[in-house]
């Protein structure tokens, strides 16, 4: 079974430019997870997603970061426009419908560096 | 309230000893404790994870503590090896799935 694909794997990009990633989830899940892994700290749930539907964006910071999903398969993270203090590892996860709340399955991520 | 405290930040252990990594938490409505174990360059994995009607979790050389009245949780490596260097995370989980991650330690394992 493939994992969690995501790219670009690198990124880097100075303040105020705009930056996007992708996410492919694992064939058939239905749930949809970006994180945010700021270096030395664990990950932060910022948007999550069912199908195409949001179930929780309480943490995206929406005056510069936006998600979808649209036809509930592949995800985009976008952030316009970027600060200094974005740079993180963005991190994808899904899970299987009928699964164990527990059972995310996580991307390599994206490291993004903001200059 | 929402926070998940971890310790230490590093941990050296060498071959064949005991790793031990705890965690503590305020919110008593977390209802589930996973440990997530993360190699440089890859996504976090799922290691093993607790439910806090139990008070302990085996499974292989790894095991879960769990002290309810105390908060706290533990992550313990019995005969801790080489291929176990890695960055370990402990989280909690609200009802509704939300999972609030601990800020990670990296533990080696020295020969």
């Amino acid at each position: 079974e493939a994992g969690v694909a995501q790219s670009p794997r690198y990124k880097i990009i100075e303040k105020r430019q705009s930056v996007a990633f992708w996410c492919n989830p694992i064939s058939g899940h239905a749930t949809l997870y970006w994180y945010q892994q700021i270096l030395g700290q664990g990950p932060k749930l910022l948007i999550q997603f069912q199908n195409n539907g949001v179930v929780d964006d309480s943490q995206l910071p929406k005056d510069r970061f936006s998600a979808e999903r649209l036809k509930g398969v592949d995800s985009t993270l976008k952030i316009q426009p970027a600060k200094l203090e974005d740079s993180a590892v963005y991190l994808c996860a899904s899970r299987p419908p009928g699964a164990s709340r527990d059972t995310q399955y996580f991307g390599p991520g994206t490291r993004l560096t903001v200059l | 309230q929402q926070q998940v405290k971890q310790s230490p930040q590093s941990l050296i252990v060498q071959k064949g000893g005991i790793s031990i990594i705890n965690c503590a938490y305020e919110n008593t409505a977390f209802d589930y404790f996973p440990w997530y174990q993360q190699f440089p360059g890859k996504g976090p994995a799922l290691l093993i994870a607790i439910r806090p009607d139990v008070s302990e979790k085996k499974e292989g050389r790894f095991t879960i503590s769990f002290n309810k009245s105390a908060k706290q949780f533990s992550l313990h490596i019995m005969d801790s090896q080489p291929g176990d260097s890695a960055t370990y995370f402990c989280a909690a989980r609200l009802r509704g799935e939300k999972l609030t991650f601990g800020t990670g330690t990296r533990l080696t394992i020295i020969p």
